[in-house]
């Protein structure tokens, strides 16, 4: 049983048009994450929900909306997809937001999103 | 300001061989968290090891120890008897309590062993 699952592994789409990737946790977390891995590698986060509330919304183009149906999946849904847009999403959970210093996070596989 | 610094773009080492791969941080809390993950090429991110500012000893985790050096801020990770399988990048991470506890990234080392 995979922990957190995000789909789809790979999207491959053109510009303008819209699309979803859907992550699910079945670790009982309260906060899941999304996280942005640029061609160089580095992560940034872009949003993080805690029992399906939105803690942080870092400066993200508003074409990105997550949406948490409750605390076990976060989807993110992307407007009018840009060549920009693409990069790996991670999709990640952890037991709580500010349970402690030394909670980890628990990642899904990735999404790679590339946009022509 | 808070800060991961990973200064290590990339290393070639021979399997077998011990591997240092160096982190070190800023922050003014007395209170954090350094977190090291491996991502393979397959491209998931594995949890490796963990050491609080306030722990007594270095963290070990099998093949994995954190060389923590509080007074240097400095948090390598040495990674004994390397495989194939650990070629990857590895990244450091640190989580403080001011910052809502986001953690906070370095850019990672990508390491490549040697056959």
């Amino acid at each position: 049983d995979t922990a957190v699952s995000q789909t789809p592994k790979y999207l491959v789409t053109q510009m303008g048009n819209d699309k979803s990737i859907k992550c699910e946790q079945n670790l009982g977390h309260d906060t899941m994450y999304w996280y942005k891995q640029d061609s160089k590698k580095f992560l940034k986060i872009m949003f993080s929900y805690n029992n399906k509330e939105l803690i942080i919304n870092e400066t993200v183009p508003n074409r990105f909306s997550p949406k948490s149906p409750d605390k076990a999946h976060l989807n993110l849904h992307i407007n009018s997809l840009e060549l920009g847009d693409s990069a790996v999403y991670f999709c990640a959970s952890s037991q709580t937001s500010g349970g402690g210093i030394n909670e980890k996070l628990f990642f899904g596989s990735g999404t790679q999103l590339s946009v022509l | 300001a808070q800060k991961i610094t990973q200064t290590q773009p990339g290393m070639f080492v021979q399997e077998k061989e011990a591997v240092t791969l160096d982190c070190t941080y800023d922050t003014s809390d007395p209170s954090y968290g350094l977190f090291w993950y491996k991502q393979p090429s397959s491209g998931e991110m594995i949890f490796l090891i963990y050491q609080g500012s306030y722990d007594q000893q270095n963290a070990t985790e099998g093949r994995y120890s954190l060389n923590f050096q509080k007074a240097r801020k400095s948090a390598n990770l040495v990674i004994s008897a390397s495989q194939l399988g650990d070629s990857a990048m590895y990244f450091c991470a640190m989580r403080v309590t001011w910052s809502n506890y986001q953690l906070i990234w370095g850019a990672g080392t990508k390491l490549i062993i040697k056959p």
